[in-house]
């Protein structure tokens, strides 16, 4: 079953523009990581924040994170055509210890960026 | 570092028959997760090997199995193939021995068609 739902569940902007993508889970979380799948591929690790962090960046990409929400989302900034793919967030959620190798993932945003 | 492989990268099976898909992880890894991707029920978790011991298990009928060998390379196997096993399998890789906050590196993973 899934942790939790995204938002939007498509995202259709031009090049230059920033994407925001919501995601939110229902247990409590060791952490949450941002993954990336072009077309039916593997999936690509993009970020993980962890349950005591509120804001991580990594290039063009910021992560937010509220655990009192339940909730993060993903920005990405000055999108370029090579964004385009399915966006996944995922728990590991079993907090203070390990899930051992599970993570749960939202059913994903498909953002398409236009040049 | 050589990344994840799996193989085969496609397959095409009969309702009834079995299969098994094999999964390399990252040198010096020794934790393998497996995923089932489907449209309908987005990724789910399959079970999780750590030294050849598995740790945990989804929710997939005994059809499904699956081992891990001295050097961590890990099979799945599923029996029995039913139509709705058509999916792309995925596996992941990480070194766990870091403590729960850890990436996990996926492979390209295997597109099973079953007909």
């Amino acid at each position: 079953s899934q942790q939790g739902e995204e938002d939007p569940q498509a995202l259709s902007i031009q090049e230059g523009e920033n994407a925001t993508m919501n995601c939110s889970y229902k247990t409590s979380i060791n952490n949450l990581q941002w993954y990336r799948q072009n077309s039916g591929r593997g999936l690509v690790h993009l970020i993980l924040i962890r349950s005591n962090e509120r804001e991580k960046h990594s290039g063009r990409l910021r992560v937010t994170l509220d655990t009192s929400k339940k909730s993060s989302s993903l920005l990405i900034t000055a999108s370029r055509a090579a964004d385009t793919a399915s966006y996944f967030c995922a728990t590991d959620a079993r907090a203070g210890g390990t899930s051992y190798g599970k993570l749960t993932f939202g059913q994903g945003t498909i953002l398409t960026v236009h040049p | 570092k050589a990344g994840v492989t799996q193989t085969p990268r496609y397959l095409i099976k009969t309702r009834g028959q079995q299969v098994t898909l094999s999964c390399s992880p990252i040198s010096g890894h020794r934790s393998v997760s497996w995923y089932q991707q489907t449209p309908g029920q987005g990724l789910q978790f399959l079970f999780e090997y750590f030294s050849e011991t598995q740790r945990n298990k989804g929710n997939f009928p005994g059809r499904f199995s699956g081992r891990q060998f001295s050097n961590s390379r890990s099979e799945m196997n599923v029996s029995t193939l039913e139509l709705g096993d058509s999916a792309l399998y995925l596996c992941a890789s990480s070194n766990l021995a870091g403590g729960p906050d850890t990436e996990q590196y996926f492979g390209p993973g295997t597109r099973l068609t079953v007909t």
